[in-house]
Parts: structure tokens; C-alpha cells; sequence
């Protein structure tokens, strides 16, 4: 089955160190959404990507599709406390189906 | 600003009993979701609902689960006959679907986090 995998588990920065994490597909996806969860919270969507190679941004936080559309990557430049949480990148098969695949996540924390 | 709310926030039950976890998604929505993670885990799919069907449904989703929009505004998640491992935190989504801004955002409820003894 669809599987989506996100490296690192666990980062810990200083603040003001970047960061980054990287998600990958197992299948070719239609389109991949971001979203943080803050600890005890619940999922909060942060973008979505659709075509191929395309990368956004959002005040420090920069968002790459891969040319493949199979893997992901989320980096943000001057970490700040308010960063922390965890990071799941959510994908959608190509089936045309609307539900997300998730990413195992990345748990930020921020050393202020 | 329009938010999934979703009640009750904690709910404990025994094994075997059934439970019934409702969500009131943000109206004009179209799309609707339940998700589940267990404790330090990733968020899983469970199923999705559209048009008063089920349009979409995970390994997960058998035939202890069930899912009702009684209403023009619930929507409700029910577990038959609840086993240990269904312990989790279980979110329900709403997404506003094609035409509307933000067309395939998915717009998450705060959690009913189900303890199972």
C-alpha cells in the first residue's frame, strides 16, 4: 500500500538554525499538502503543491515538490520557538481520491 | 473564523461497549473525514464521505465502524464494539471541495481522544 515516509523523526535546533525535513512517497502523487501539529493540537494545513518541481514560499518557510512528484521537502530559515511541533507532509494518490496519505512526521524542537 | 468542533474532547469506555465520537464540520463544506493517531504516531485515514456516502475507506475502516451525517450539520463516527488498540486520538476534517477558496484544504477538528479499558 501507500506509503509516505519523512526523514528525520526527530530534529532538535538551536534557534535561529535552519531546518528541514524530507518526504517521501513510495507511489507518484497527485498532490502533497503540509501540515504542522503543535503538541496536543490538531493537524493545521500549511500548503498544498501540485505540479511537478514546484516550490513555494511562505515568510521563512520554503515548500519543494520533487520533478517525480515522490518526494517533498519543507525548510525553514531561522527556526523560532514558535516552530515547534511536528511536521507531516500528506499526500494524494493519482487514483483521483481525496484522501491524505501522511507522512510519518518530523518533531521540531527549538533550543531558544 | 469557522472551525470543526468535535465532541466529546476525552471519552473512556470499556472494551466492547460501542462509542459514538461526533464532529460538526464547517458548513458549506462538501468533503468529510475521520482520522485517527495513536499517541506519538502518524495521522491515519480512515475514511472519507461525500453526497451522504462513504466515497473512500482505509484497512482500517471495517465492519466495527461506521459513519452517519444525520443531519445537515453532524457527523459521527461510530465504534461497535471498541477493542484496546482503538485507544487513539480521533479527528474529524472538513474540506470545502471544487469552486469554493481553498478547495482542497482539509480543515481538522480539535480531536476526541478515546481511551479504551
Amino acid at each position: 500500500g501507500q506509503q509516505v515516509m519523512q526523514i528525520p523523526q526527530y530534529q532538535h535546533v538551536q534557534e535561529g538554525e535552519d531546518f528541514t525535513t524530507y518526504c517521501n512517497s513510495s507511489t507518484t502523487l497527485s498532490n502533497i499538502q503540509w501540515y504542522k501539529q503543535r503538541p496536543g493540537g490538531h493537524p493545521v494545513f500549511l500548503i498544498q503543491l501540485v505540479k511537478s518541481g514546484e516550490v513555494k514560499k511562505q515568510k521563512r518557510l520554503t515548500f519543494q515538490f520533487g520533478e517525480a512528484k515522490k518526494n517533498s521537502s519543507l525548510h525553514i530559515t531561522a527556526t523560532q520557538t514558535t516552530d515547534v511541533g511536528t511536521y507531516f507532509c500528506a499526500g494524494r494518490d493519482q487514483t483521483g481520491a481525496n484522501n491524505l496519505f501522511f507522512g510519518t512526521g518530523t518533531r521540531l524542537t527549538v533550543i531558544p | 473564523e469557522p472551525e470543526v468542533t468535535q465532541t466529546p474532547s476525552h471519552q473512556v469506555t470499556q472494551m466492547g461497549q460501542e462509542v459514538i465520537l461526533r464532529c460538526v464540520p464547517i458548513s458549506n463544506h462538501l468533503y468529510f473525514y475521520w482520522y485517527r493517531q495513536i499517541l506519538g504516531q502518524k495521522v491515519e485515514f480512515l475514511v472519507s464521505f461525500y453526497n451522504n456516502e462513504i466515497s473512500e475507506k482505509s484497512e482500517i475502516f471495517d465492519d466495527q465502524f461506521s459513519v452517519e451525517r444525520p443531519d445537515g450539520s453532524n457527523f459521527t463516527l461510530k465504534i461497535r464494539s471498541t477493542k484496546l488498540e482503538d485507544s487513539a486520538m480521533y479527528f474529524c476534517a472538513s474540506q470545502p471541495g471544487q469552486g469554493q477558496k481553498g478547495a482542497y484544504e482539509q480543515y481538522f477538528g480539535p480531536g476526541t481522544r478515546l481511551t479504551v479499558t
